[in-house]
């Protein structure tokens, strides 16, 4: 069953401009991880935050996570257009020991120059 | 370099004639594991091995095999292909099973 769920599926802004993505889950987690997808390619790694974390920062990445609401949101800063890729959230609920790991169906962002 | 390995980046083949996807990974990770990526649903976890001889189904495993005779390899094996399982498969090593992944290139497959 799919647990991530991001918000919105696609984000269309200008360069220079903020990015916001979220994402929802519904069981208690072990960590929140976001990743990026450049058309096609693997995924890359961007940040971890663990479910005793509220915020981190990463560059021009800045992860919120709010356990209560099961919630977590992506901030991109100044965006530029090689920002341009497909964002997901992937969680690792407890439940399964920490082994098993669900994404959600992505935000494509597309950041214009 | 660290990277994980995934051979062969496309096949097209057809209904029910076995194929094996294999993925090698040089990072000494315990953690291993298969996606597919369909267009809206996002990726989907197929099967998982948190160590040598050690593997377990994720959300999708129905027609799928896995193994994991060695540390470094991590081969899906589709017994029988069916049409419903032309995807974009994607294998994933992290150094232990909540930790980040690193992927592959992935495996756009195509089954007719």
């Amino acid at each position: 069953s799919q647990q991530g769920e991001e918000d919105p599926q696609a984000l269309s802004i200008q360069e220079g401009e903020n990015a916001t993505m979220n994402c929802s889950y519904k069981t208690s987690i072990n960590n929140l991880q976001w990743y990026r997808q450049n058309s096609g390619r693997g995924l890359v790694h961007l940040i971890l935050i663990r479910s005793n974390e509220r915020e981190k920062h990463s560059g021009r990445l800045r992860v919120t996570l709010d356990t209560s609401k099961k919630s977590s949101s992506l901030l991109i800063t100044a965006s530029r257009a090689a920002d341009t890729a497909s964002y997901f959230c992937a969680t690792v609920p407890l439940e399964t020991g920490g082994f098993k790991t669900i994404f959600g169906a992505g935000t494509r962002l597309f950041v214009k120059a | 370099e660290a990277q994980v390995t995934q051979n062969p980046r496309y096949l097209i083949t057809v209904t029910g004639k076995k194929l094996t996807v294999t993925c090698s990974q040089n990072m000494n990770h315990e953690y291993m594991s298969w996606y597919r990526q369909d267009p809206g649903l996002g990726l989907r976890q197929i099967y998982y091995s948190m160590n040598v001889e050690v593997t377990d189904k994720g959300d999708v495993p129905e027609g799928y095999k896995v193994s994991r005779k060695e540390k470094r390899n991590f081969p899906l094996i589709l017994e029988s292909p069916s049409p419903n399982q032309t995807s974009l498969y994607f294998c994933a090593s992290s150094l232990k099973g909540n930790q980040p992944q690193h992927f592959g290139d992935g495996t756009r497959l195509s089954i007719l």
